[in-house]
């Protein structure tokens, strides 16, 4: 079956710091990939996402690509602030936009001023 | 964008009771719908498909008789959590696909006392 692994945290930073989360899947066919960000005490947002192999998801100057090679998909930020503080989701869906999300376990990170 | 609005956002309630939680798309119409549930510190584990106008599709190991859930129109899902116990506590969050990701409800904190 499908699976989602990512880093384990928490992370802590410095702002200004460069943040890289590493997340890796195995699924049986084409996934779409997503990264969903949680903070405390809300729901889930989307992130970015990309839904096909070199495919770069890019927001808030977030920034993760599509490998299909290595089976990744790891978030990176140049400058992190303490807004930034947050868990992070990986997700993958077999298919673009009504297939289930199959979540990683979430990496909390925390960044100091 | 699209707008998914889950209420309650919190609830305590008694060990024996139940309660419902309520998952609206107010701006799409959503014949499919997700409910996914948290446990403190961990990730999202799906519980259950919704589909509009037919029987829910639950996940492996999730009790049909204890999670209710109803999809009556294409704008409303509800989850009833029947004759909750203290190991029902979570963070229950629903979700709905839209063509560029899933847009989640802000998510309901239940706890049972």
């Amino acid at each position: 079956g499908n699976s989602v692994t990512q880093m384990e945290g928490p992370v802590t930073l410095s702002e200004e710091a460069f943040l890289t989360i590493n997340c890796t899947y195995t699924a049986t066919g084409y996934p779409s990939l997503f990264w969903y960000v949680q903070y405390p005490g809300e729901g889930l947002q989307l992130l970015l996402k990309a839904t096909k192999a070199d495919d770069k998801g890019s927001n808030k100057g977030f920034e993760a690509t599509y490998r299909k090679e290595t089976t990744s998909f790891h978030l990176e930020k140049g400058s992190v602030q303490v807004s930034d503080s947050a868990v992070y989701f990986c997700a993958l869906s077999e298919t673009d936009s009504w297939g289930k999300l199959q979540f990683g376990a979430g990496t909390q990170v925390v960044v100091t001023p | 964008g699209a707008v998914v609005s889950q209420h309650p956002s919190w609830v305590i309630c008694k060990s024996g009771t139940s309660v419902k939680i309520e998952c609206r798309s107010l701006d799409f119409q959503a014949t499919t719908m997700f409910w996914y549930r948290q446990f403190p510190k961990q990730s999202l584990m799906l519980m259950a498909t919704s589909n509009e106008g037919s029987k829910a599709t639950y996940e492996q190991g999730v009790e049909k008789d204890k999670f209710l859930i109803n999809h009556a129109s294409l704008t409303l899902s509800t989850l009833t959590v029947t004759s909750a116990h203290p190991e029902d506590s979570s963070f229950y969050i629903c979700s709905a696909g839209q063509s560029y990701g899933y847009t989640f409800g802000s998510g309901t904190r239940l706890t049972v006392v």
